[in-house]
């Protein structure tokens, strides 16, 4: 069974770029989230999807946005990159909202 | 918001030495979780813990879900060097947060 896959893995952007990283989540699972990952800050919740609706939101600018397709498949964006956006951003999923959480490896995002 | 802070933050080992680590909550869970992150990858889950006073082992690995609610440890026993990573303590949290993760305690084994 193939595991939480996330593309790409590295980029590198400029400030007041934009980028969109995607998720493609475990087979069956309905619920994706996405966490940002800073030395600073630790792991800090994005936002959540199920079944196309977002669930839950953290505390990110509007800045930040996602969505989730008809097949599970999620996509997050970030707008007007700023330096302080540099961190490795992870998508996990899960079977159900309340489910164990099964990350992938991350996508690095470096913006100069 | 709810915090979780861990300690220590960085432990530096020799193999076969035990590791001891615990997780504090401002707010009472009713869930605990310990997840591992290797360099590189993203956390894996290692134990789950949902009533207070739990012990529960998986391996080599203990960890115990606090009396009061509010905290959990996490105890290695005879590291080897693959348990070296990041350990995050994480519990749901009652607001719009999917988990809340702790600040990781990152384990170091010196040869």
């Amino acid at each position: 069974k193939a595991g939480v896959t996330q593309t790409p893995r590295y980029l590198i952007k400029t400030r007041g770029q934009q980028v969109t990283l995607s998720c493609s989540p475990i087979s069956g699972h309905r619920s994706v989230s996405w966490y940002q990952q800073t030395p600073g800050q630790g792991l800090q919740f994005l936002f959540e999807y199920f079944s196309e609706t977002q669930r839950n939101k953290g505390n990110f600018p509007g800045r930040f946005s996602g969505r989730q397709f008809s097949n599970s498949r999620s996509e997050m964006n970030v707008s007007t990159l700023e330096l302080g956006d540099s961190a490795l951003y992870l998508c996990a999923s899960s079977a159900d909202s309340a489910g164990e959480l099964f990350f992938g490896e991350g996508s690095r995002l470096t913006v100069l | 918001g709810q915090q979780l802070n861990q300690s220590p933050q960085s432990m530096f080992i020799q193999e076969g030495e035990d590791v001891s680590m615990n997780c504090t909550s401002s707010s009472i869970f009713n869930t605990w979780l310990w997840y591992k992150q290797d360099p590189g990858e993203g956390p894996v889950l290692l134990i789950a813990l949902y009533k207070a006073g739990e012990l529960t082992s998986n391996g080599r690995l203990t960890a115990q879900f606090g009396i009061t609610r509010k905290d959990s440890f996490l105890n290695i026993s005879a590291s080897i060097p693959s348990d070296v990573g990041i350990y995050f303590c994480a519990g749901p949290n009652f607001g719009n947060e999917k988990l809340t993760f702790g600040t990781g305690t990152r384990l170091t084994i010196i040869p």
